[in-house]
């Protein structure tokens, strides 16, 4: 069954810590991105990867890193400069970007984490 | 920059129903997607419909269709023959072209489907 994990569902995390969220897929997708959902919003773009060993950041990278070591993987670690971690996490994927908003580009998400610190 | 707007937080309809749920967008750039989601209360992100700028016909998907009229800027999604099912939050987001596909969201319409 293709599709995306996150783990863990739900994180707690006092203040200080650095913590990271899982993303795995098994669609062969080229491009993988992380998302920020804040409640009554829509989501924001933190990271994201066209292809191995290469991310750039999206609008709110501040106090976030991410590694892309394989193409089915992409964690992203919140670290302790994130001033305002408490959020829900979205992972996604693409086939590929064609960098024109082709039909290709069509992004899917994984479950989601939701993140609160203590 | 571009900008997606939707003006309506709340919508209601009776289960059979059809319903539309309004987006408008705002870009100069000839070429861009255009996306519907939806979002249950479990919190993931379903794709529902996809619509390219250049595209000549509304897309359709089962009972989800595309309103393009691109002079005016606007991407409704129509629901056709509503569900309790289809009770959730709706997402209209569009990437453009040279943007990282990058998607950018507006901020949702919570529909609730009624006996």
């Amino acid at each position: 069954d293709g599709g995306i994990t996150q783990s863990p569902k739900y994180l707690f995390r006092k203040e200080g810590q650095n913590v990271t969220l899982s993303c795995e897929q098994n669609l062969n997708h080229d491009a993988m991105y992380w998302y920020r959902q804040d409640p009554g919003q829509g989501l924001r773009l933190i990271y994201y990867s066209q292809i191995v060993n290469d991310f750039q950041k999206g609008d709110i990278a501040e106090g976030y890193s991410v590694s892309r070591e394989k193409k089915e993987s992409f964690p992203l670690t919140v670290t302790s400069a994130q001033k305002n971690p408490t959020a829900f996490y979205l992972c996604a994927s693409s086939p590929r970007t064609s960098g024109w908003g082709g039909s290709t580009d069509t992004q899917y998400f994984g479950p989601g984490t939701r993140l609160t610190v203590l | 920059a571009q900008k997606i707007t939707q003006t309506q937080p709340g919508m209601f309809v009776q289960e059979k129903e059809a319903v539309t749920l309004d987006c408008t967008y705002d870009t100069s750039d000839p070429s861009y997607g255009l996306f519907w989601y939806k979002q249950p209360s479990s919190g993931e992100m379903i794709f529902l419909i996809y619509q390219g700028s250049y595209d000549q016909q509304n897309a359709t998907e089962g009972r989800y269709s595309l309103n393009f009229q691109k002079a005016r800027k606007s991407a409704n999604l129509v629901i056709s023959a509503s569900q309790l099912g289809d009770s959730a939050m709706y997402f209209c987001a569009m990437i453009l072209t040279g943007g990282g596909n990058k998607l950018t969201f507006g901020t949702g319409t919570q529909l609730k489907v009624e006996l």
